[in-house]
């Protein structure tokens, strides 16, 4: 099964100022397709996950642009440009690429 | 509006059974993998069980194969779970997501397995 490893656990920030998360699987996410399906997903306090990344960069509609997606292979990043206070919450990376399905351990982004 | 509703959820005793339901509406549910993903209390998501367009194909996490049963019902846009055999480590908030890469889900519904 594919581990998926987030990092840092927690993320103080300051509001305005940008907040990055790693993500690394223990395999290679590229499908015999040639996509790459690594997602992004922000659950914010007493809410439902909700998907902000598909396929590493691709913002879901009504994602701010403030949310971005890169890397590949085995390594990925999400980058919030300048954090609002709306943007508290866990966030979850999430491989569909290799069966089963698998998510990182979350990473909590808080105001400092 | 895309709109995923979950249902059943409630306490039941170790060994028992519950049955969720998830009814969509927004979208031709027909078209759509479904999956079940969980997350116990405080911890993080945990994928469950999938089924594919027509139902023809389920899948399970080896943590409940053998004692969930997922199935949909295409002319009434319905996923069902049924749960057999629960265990206090199945409490959790059962969600139902769209397609393989999860692109909307519901609100939850929580399911407390406690004697």
């Amino acid at each position: 099964d594919v581990v998926m490893t987030q990092s840092p656990l927690s993320l103080p920030v300051t509001l305005g100022q940008p907040a990055s998360i790693s993500c690394r699987s223990s395999q290679s996410l590229v499908h015999s397709d040639g996509n790459t399906y690594l997602n992004w997903f922000q659950q914010r306090p007493g809410q439902s996950p909700r998907r902000l990344i598909y396929k590493v960069s691709n913002r879901d509609s009504g994602v701010p642009d403030r949310f971005s997606g890169s890397g590949s292979g085995t390594d990925f990043t999400l980058t919030i440009s300048r954090v609002e206070a709306d943007d508290v919450g866990i966030y979850y990376c999430m491989q569909a690429t290799q069966w089963p399905l698998s998510f990182g351990g979350g990473t909590k982004v808080e105001i400092k | 509006e895309v709109q995923l509703v979950e249902s059943g959820g409630g306490l039941v005793q170790p060994g028992g059974s519950l049955r969720l339901s998830c009814e969509a509406s927004g979208f031709t549910f027909s078209n759509y993998w479904m999956r079940w993903v969980r997350q116990a209390p405080g911890k993080g998501l945990e994928w469950v069980a999938n089924i594919n367009e027509d139902g023809s194909k389920q899948s399970y996490a080896d943590s409940v194969k053998g004692r969930f049963s997922i199935s949909r019902d295409n002319t009434r846009n319905s996923l069902s779970l049924q749960m057999i055999s629960l265990r206090a480590e199945d409490t959790a908030v059962y969600y139902c997501a769209r397609g393989p890469n999860l692109d909307t889900w519901g609100q939850g519904t929580l399911v407390t397995v406690s004697s």
